[in-house]
């Protein structure tokens, strides 16, 4: 079975500082994993996925993911945070080629960027 | 382009109503998916339709649980009857092709609460 963990429920920075959300995951084969982000009364949107390639993921709003298979990571990071990055962010993943297409999350962290 | 949308976004019912939920996928995503998130914990897959049929229901709970997608354009999902752990927020998405590097992408979610 596969699965995900956000280590941190809650992650604090203040504006202007690097941050960085955990994920690790558990897969039997090669991953597809997702970060999505969930700002409050929202639907979650889609921030960068990494498929294939290059560890080292960009995607919307600044952020990006490195992918490391010896540590079955995939931490969410951005050089400088703005207030307005504050919200609940999770890490998904999917199995290659395991003929389904269904995600599995992790419970989320929130991310709170204080001014 | 419309994003998904689902109705309503709220619902409040007693244990032992029935409650319907209705997603309306991006026009043209041949997949639709549900999921739940529980209070604090992780987005729980539900089911799967490609068009009108059922790919994979495997994280349906139980059978009060029913979800139709008739002609592969909207989709309903009814609880009856409603039980108190069924509350959680209910999200839909939508992708659209079948390999697993599509992402997803998701609607709103209606808040259920079962009183």
């Amino acid at each position: 079975a596969q699965s995900v963990a956000q280590p941190e429920d809650q992650v604090n920075v203040a504006e202007g500082n690097p941050l960085t959300v955990k994920c690790t995951y558990s897969v039997s084969g090669n991953p597809y994993l997702f970060w999505y982000v969930q700002y409050p009364n929202r639907g979650l949107q889609f921030l960068l996925k990494y498929i294939t390639g290059d560890n080292l993921v960009k995607g919307s709003y600044g952020f990006e993911a490195e992918f490391n298979k010896s540590q079955t990571s995939f931490h969410l990071k951005k050089p400088s945070a703005l207030v307005s990055d504050s919200a609940l962010y999770f890490c998904a993943v999917r199995v290659k080629g395991s003929g389904y297409s269904t995600l599995t999350f992790g419970k989320g962290t929130m991310l709170l960027v204080s001014p | 382009e419309a994003g998904v949308t689902q109705f309503p976004s709220h619902s409040v019912i007693e244990k032992g109503q029935t409650v319907t939920l209705r997603c309306d996928p991006i026009s043209g995503h041949d997949n639709l998916y549900w999921y739940r998130r529980v209070m604090g914990k992780e987005i729980k897959f539900l089911l799967h339709f490609v068009k009108e049929s059922k790919q994979d229901e495997s994280g349906m709970p139980n059978n009060r649980f029913l979800a139709e997608r008739t002609g592969g354009t909207y989709s309903t999902l009814k609880v009856q009857p409603a039980e108190l752990e069924d509350s959680g927020v209910y999200f839909c998405a939508s992708s659209q092709g079948l390999t697993t590097t599509y992402e997803q992408y998701f609607g709103p979610g209606t808040r259920l609460t079962v009183t």
